[in-house]
C-alpha cells in the first residue's frame, strides 16, 4: 500500500496565489521528501525534511512536518505558470522510496 | 555533465513481444534503480542494482521481468511476453554510492526522463 497519500488530488489556482498540498503517511519515518514531475518527465527533488524538523524553507517552497499527525504540507508561494506539475511526497530511506499518488497542480496565467 | 539517460523515450510493443529499456546512469554513479509509474499513480520501486549485482529486486514481478547492470554499458530492464498491463512509464534513477551511507538517499537520487511503454 502507498506510504504517502497526497491531498488534494488536483488543484487549480491563478498565478500569484499560494498552493498548499498535503501528504499523510502511515509508519514512522526518518525523513520525508517532496518531488515535482512535469508532464511526461522524470522527477526532480525539491526538498527534504528530517523527522526532527518541523519546518523548512527553500526559495518559494515551505514544507512542514507533523510527526504526531503523520502529515506534511508543501506550500508554494506566489505561484507561477511554470509551477504547473504533479507533486509527490516520498518516504523511506535507502534505495526504496515510497511515493504517494501525487497532487496535480495547475497554475493558470 | 549529462544526467541519467534513458532510451527509448517511447516504446510500442504488441502483446507477446519483448521490451528492452535502457538506462545510462550519471557519470560517476554506480547504483541504478528502476521504478514503474502507472497512469495517475506515484512511482513504485522495482529493483536496485550495482555493477554486475542485483541488490534488491523485491519490487519486480516474479515472472517475465529481469534487470541487469553489466560491468560495461547501460542497465537494461527486460520485459518478456509483454501484456497490456505492462503499459506504464518506467523510470531509472542513479546515485553515486551506497545510499545507506547517507541519512537521506533522496538527495542523492537523480531520475531520468523515463520510457513510456505502450502495449497494443
Amino acid at each position: 500500500s502507498q506510504q504517502g497519500e497526497e491531498d488534494p488530488q488536483a488543484l487549480s489556482i491563478q498565478e500569484g496565489e499560494n498552493a498548499t498540498m498535503n501528504c499523510s503517511y502511515k509508519t514512522s519515518i526518518n525523513n520525508l521528501q517532496w518531488y515535482r514531475q512535469n508532464s511526461g518527465r522524470g522527477l526532480v527533488h525539491l526538498i527534504l525534511i528530517r523527522s526532527n524538523e518541523r519546518e523548512k524553507h527553500s526559495g518559494r517552497l515551505r514544507v512542514t512536518l507533523d510527526t504526531s499527525k503523520k502529515s506534511s504540507s508543501l506550500l508554494i508561494t506566489a505561484s507561477r505558470a511554470a509551477d504547473t506539475a504533479s507533486y509527490f511526497c516520498a518516504t523511506g530511506g535507502s534505495e526504496k522510496l515510497v511515493f504517494g499518488k501525487g497532487t496535480k497542480l495547475t497554475v493558470n496565467p | 555533465n549529462a544526467g541519467v539517460m534513458q532510451n527509448p523515450r517511447h516504446l510500442v510493443r504488441r502483446r507477446g513481444q519483448e521490451a528492452r529499456l535502457r538506462c545510462s546512469p550519471m557519470k560517476g554513479h554506480s547504483h541504478v534503480y528502476w521504478y514503474r509509474q502507472l497512469p495517475e499513480e506515484g512511482l513504485k520501486f522495482m529493483v536496485y542494482l550495482q555493477k554486475e549485482n542485483i541488490i534488491d529486486e523485491s519490487g519486480m514481478p516474479k515472472e517475465r521481468f529481469s534487470a541487469e547492470f553489466p560491468k560495461e554499458g547501460p542497465s537494461i530492464l527486460r520485459i518478456q511476453q509483454v501484456v497490456r498491463g505492462d503499459s506504464a512509464a518506467y523510470f531509472c534513477a542513479s546515485s553515486p554510492e551506497d545510499g545507506t551511507y547517507y541519512y537521506s538517499l533522496g538527495e542523492k537520487l537523480f531520475f531520468g526522463s523515463g520510457t513510456q511503454l505502450s502495449v497494443l
